[in-house]
């Protein structure tokens, strides 16, 4: 089975430039998270969705950020306009149905914005 | 609240030793999850293992082991017999369990500890 894919894998932008991060989760996963990785914080989580429906977006850094999912199978972190502090490496994960806790990750994406 | 420690930053060992990570973690969840995550150089975050809060026995997968303690409130991971592809920061992290009413399983993690097998 496909594991939780992630694009694009690198991304390099200018400041003030929209990003968008895309996530396809593990087929019949319920739950789908984005996950932020930086040396200085770690792993914070920013939103988790469950059955495409946003539960808890407490973790968003601004309103520059938004996320979405529109079916089971698809979700987008958006960061508008960019800031170089956006930098750092963005994981989507998913877990699966039949409370199974652990989740599973995705490659991430390294956002660097100039 | 919850939190997870792991107190030890970076380690170094020569292959073929063994190495303890430590975890240290908080919560006032009375059932919980406890887990530990790879990230190899390469960056991706590898799920390794699950541990019920009820279920103190400890696990042994090959190489790893893991020994988790509720009166102390850690869950350590030992590698034996350490080979240079263990070389990776390793996560420990906590999430509520759906008995306890949060439903939603989110994660905390700890800061990671990197460790480094050299040949």
């Amino acid at each position: 089975d496909a594991g939780v894919i992630q694009s694009p894998r690198h991304e390099v932008t200018e400041m003030g430039q929209e990003v968008t991060l895309r996530c396809k989760p593990i087929s019949g996963h319920d739950y789908l998270f984005w996950y932020r990785q930086t040396m200085m914080r770690g792993l914070e989580l920013l939103i988790y969705f469950n059955n495409n429906v946003p539960i808890d977006d407490s973790g968003m850094p601004e309103d520059r950020f938004s996320a979405k999912m529109p079916n089971a199978s698809f979700s987008t972190l958006k960061i508008q306009p960019s800031e170089p502090r956006d930098s750092a490496v963005y994981f989507c994960a998913s877990r699966g149905r039949g409370g199974l806790p652990e989740q599973f990750f995705g490659p991430g994406t390294r956002l660097t914005v100039l | 609240a919850q939190k997870v420690t792991q107190a030890q930053t970076e380690i170094s060992v020569v292959e073929k030793e063994d190495v303890t990570l430590d975890c240290v973690y908080e919560t006032r969840d009375t059932t919980y999850y406890l887990f530990w995550y790879k990230q190899p150089p390469s960056g991706e975050l590898v799920f390794l293992i699950r541990r019920n809060s009820f279920d103190e026995q400890n696990e042994i997968s090959g190489r790893y082991s893991w020994n988790f303690q509720k009166s102390t409130s850690s869950f350590n991971f030992t590698i034996t017999a350490s080979q240079v592809v263990d070389s990776a920061v390793y996560f420990c992290a906590l999430s509520a369990s759906a008995y306890s009413g949060a439903g939603s399983y989110q994660l905390t993690f700890g800061k990671g500890t990197k460790l480094s097998v050299i040949p």
